[in-house]
């Protein structure tokens, strides 16, 4: 099955700097990879995904590149603001016309976003 | 329109016995899929259920099923309850199993003792 390994544990970034977390994954028929944000106590919610197809995608201050080769993918998050402190997630599967199988994640990322 | 609603919010069980918790999916939603959460392993995936059949399971023991009503409400059971279930079950929902946003709720956070 499919294996999501995810670095750093715990990344402290000073206000105003990027932060940047790496997911890999094992299985090269994976083709779709959310990213998830959840905060102390709350619900897991999407903020970014990318299919296989696409190399890059970007929404405001947030970006997620695609490796497929290396079968590598990572989260950037610039400009960091004291509300994106939270545990992220990173996931793989496959999302085909044939049907989908359930996420596989990372560990999670703790950003720690220091004033 | 209402988000994902788990009950309850927590529970706490001795070993041994068994649990039943319940999802509701946002309206319109008839795919849901279970996670477990845990400091140690993270998340999970448990099983996913559309039109009332399960779809995909991951690999749990099989203490632990679901089942998914015609209204696209969710029940998962864990029977025989161990220490180490202790977790936080979260619960999503989608369109269909192909569609690529999940939608989680707040989870049941179940200790054992």
């Amino acid at each position: 099955g499919e294996n999501v390994e995810q670095h750093p544990s715990t990344l402290s970034v000073q206000e105003g700097d990027s932060a940047v977390i790496k997911c890999t994954y094992s299985d090269s028929a994976s083709n779709y990879f959310p990213w998830y944000k959840q905060e102390l106590g709350k619900r897991p919610q999407l903020i970014i995904d990318i299919r296989s197809n696409v190399g890059e995608k970007k929404d405001q201050r947030i970006a997620v590149t695609l490796n497929k080769t290396a079968k590598h993918f990572s989260l950037h998050i610039t400009e960091t603001q004291p509300e994106d402190s939270a545990v992220y997630f990173c996931a793989a599967s496959i999302r085909s016309g044939g049907g989908a199988d359930g996420l596989t994640f990372g560990k999670g990322t703790h950003l720690i976003i220091q004033p | 329109k209402a988000g994902v609603t788990q009950t309850p919010r927590y529970l706490i069980k001795t070993r041994g016995q068994q649990v039943t918790l319940s999802c509701s999916p946002i309206s319109g939603h008839r795919s849901v899929s279970w996670y477990q959460q845990t400091p140690g392993q993270g998340l999970q995936f448990l099983f996913e259920y559309f039109s009332e059949t399960q779809r995909n399971k991951g690999n749990f023991p099989g203490r632990f099923s679901g089942r998914q009503f015609s209204n696209s409400r969710s029940e998962m059971n864990v029977s025989t309850l161990e220490l180490g279930d202790s977790a936080l079950y979260l619960c999503a929902s989608s369109l269909s199993p192909r569609a690529e946003q999940l939608f989680f709720g707040s989870g049941t956070q179940l200790s054992v003792l």
